[in-house]
């Protein structure tokens, strides 16, 4: 079974400095890892996504992620926060052998609050 | 271009009472999701479709159902609605065939319904 861990429930950033969004994972394959942001009041906006490949993943609003296999990680980064960054951010994993229908495991969440 | 589109927004139930919530997408997408939100859970599958007609259950799907008549359409029905169901719910979908491989294309998501029952 494939499982997603975010350990933190939120990290505080100022803004113009770097900001690191932790996410470890688990699955018997080879992972497809995900990370998406929430607004309040809306629902999950997809940032970006490792597949294969470069193990650096550039996304939407200048958010990269680095997919780390020995350390079974995807952290997510951004080199200068910003105060509208501030939202809510969700992992999420899928193991490509389990099954059919594309279904991601989430990882409960991390709030990310930037302040001035 | 609406993408996901989720009815009702908004709703409030006694215990006991039924209540069918909408998703429709306009992506020709083949898989649609039924998720829950709760403080701390993250989000949990509760159903999810692969195709029109198609049906399947995810993590947590006691006390609920689910149908597909329509590609574009996925309902979510409480038969007997129960505290325990207050939730922010949402509806994803993903998988287009003319973009390329459905197995690496990203879930897009409504914005929610937030149903709470007394």
């Amino acid at each position: 079974a494939q499982s997603v861990a975010q350990p933190e429930d939120q990290v505080n950033v100022a803004e113009g400095n770097p900001l690191t969004v932790k996410c470890t994972y688990s699955v018997s394959g080879n992972p497809y890892l995900f990370w998406y942001v929430q607004y309040p009041n809306r629902g999950l906006q997809f940032l970006l996504k490792y597949i294969t490949g470069d193990n650096l993943v550039k996304g939407s609003y200048g958010f990269e992620a680095e997919f780390n296999k020995s350390q079974t990680s995807f952290h997510l980064k951004k080199p200068s926060a910003l105060v509208s960054d501030s939202a809510l951010y969700f992992c999420a994993v899928r193991d490509p052998f389990e099954g059919g229908g594309n279904k991601l495991t989430f990882g409960t969440g991390t709030q990310l609050k930037v302040e001035l | 271009n609406a993408g996901v589109t989720q009815t009702p927004k908004f709703r409030v139930l006694k215990t006991g009472q039924s209540m069918t919530l909408l998703c429709a997408q306009d992506m020709n997408h083949e898989y649609m999701y039924w998720y829950r939100q709760d403080p701390g859970m993250g989000l949990r599958l509760i159903h999810y479709s692969v195709g029109e007609g198609t049906t399947a259950k995810g993590e947590v799907p006691d006390g609920y159902n689910v149908s597909r008549l329509k590609k574009q359409n996925f309902l979510l029905g409480l038969e007997s609605a129960a505290p325990s169901q207050t939730s922010v719910y949402f509806c994803a979908s993903s998988g287009n065939r003319d973009r390329g491989p459905l197995g690496n294309q990203p879930q897009h998501f409504g914005d929610g319904t937030r149903l709470s029952i007394l």
